[in-house]
């Protein structure tokens, strides 16, 4: 276990349903991360949250809207999803953004859009 | 933007051989960082390297990071099963924290 920890697990989902992705981390961390991982390609990452603040947005579409209440959950909100969205979403915290340190990651959710 | 190449994208092996794996990047990295990921599972951070030249091990991996920085190498003598998964290279960027991530080389290891 990382301390990071990714609810639900598995995910099936029609394009015009709506879902949260849900991530945790009890590490104390002031960073987190959504990354996607598809199907032959590298990790992408989406989004980072600085201290509840997002301080990155990789060009990503709007159905997907991330939430950060606070430095311990992030959350991603999915809505009229496509079927090219289906990958395993990885969540990943670090004690900062800036540096080089580790960044831990979660087991991730495995999302599959119908 | 900063792009990490990694090869090769596959790589079967007999249990005992050894493996390696390369990353390269066509512009000096501060820093190179190493994951595994089981199948099925999650990337998991191994080590990382920031120092030209530099050359860390574990136990049977051997990591290097090149004069120019600008290319690393991950060696594994003797794999056992227990070494299959994937293994990525990732470039941190410290403004960021964003992790650049290979494409990674998928290790099979045959009994």
């Amino acid at each position: 276990e990382t301390g990071v920890t990714q609810t639900p697990r598995h995910l099936v989902m029609g394009m015009t349903n709506k879902k949260s992705l849900k991530c945790e981390q009890h590490l104390g961390h002031n960073a987190m991360y959504w990354y996607k991982q598809s199907a032959k390609k590298p990790l992408e990452l989406m989004f980072v949250y600085s201290l509840e603040e997002r301080v990155e947005n990789n060009s990503v579409p709007s159905r997907f809207s991330p939430e950060c209440p606070n430095s311990s959950h992030l959350f991603l909100h999915l809505h009229t999803l496509q079927p090219e969205d289906s990958a395993l979403y990885l969540c990943a915290s670090s004690q900062e953004v800036r540096g080089t340190d580790t960044q831990y990651f979660g087991p991730g959710t495995r999302l599959t859009v119908l | 933007g900063q792009q990490v190449m990694q090869i090769p994208q596959y790589q079967h092996v007999q249990e005992g051989e050894d493996f390696t794996t390369y990353c390269n990047s066509s512009t000096t990295l501060s820093n190179i960082q190493w994951y595994k990921q089981r199948p099925g599972g999650h990337p998991v951070f191994l080590i990382q390297l920031v120092k030209s030249g530099e050359v860390k091990k574990q136990k049977r991996l051997t990591f290097q990071f090149g004069e120019a920085k600008k290319n690393s190498s991950l060696h594994i003598t003797a794999t056992q099963t227990t070494d299959v998964g994937t293994y990525f290279c990732a470039w941190r960027d410290g403004n960021t924290g964003k992790l650049i991530f290979g494409q990674g080389t998928t290790l099979q290891v045959k009994p």
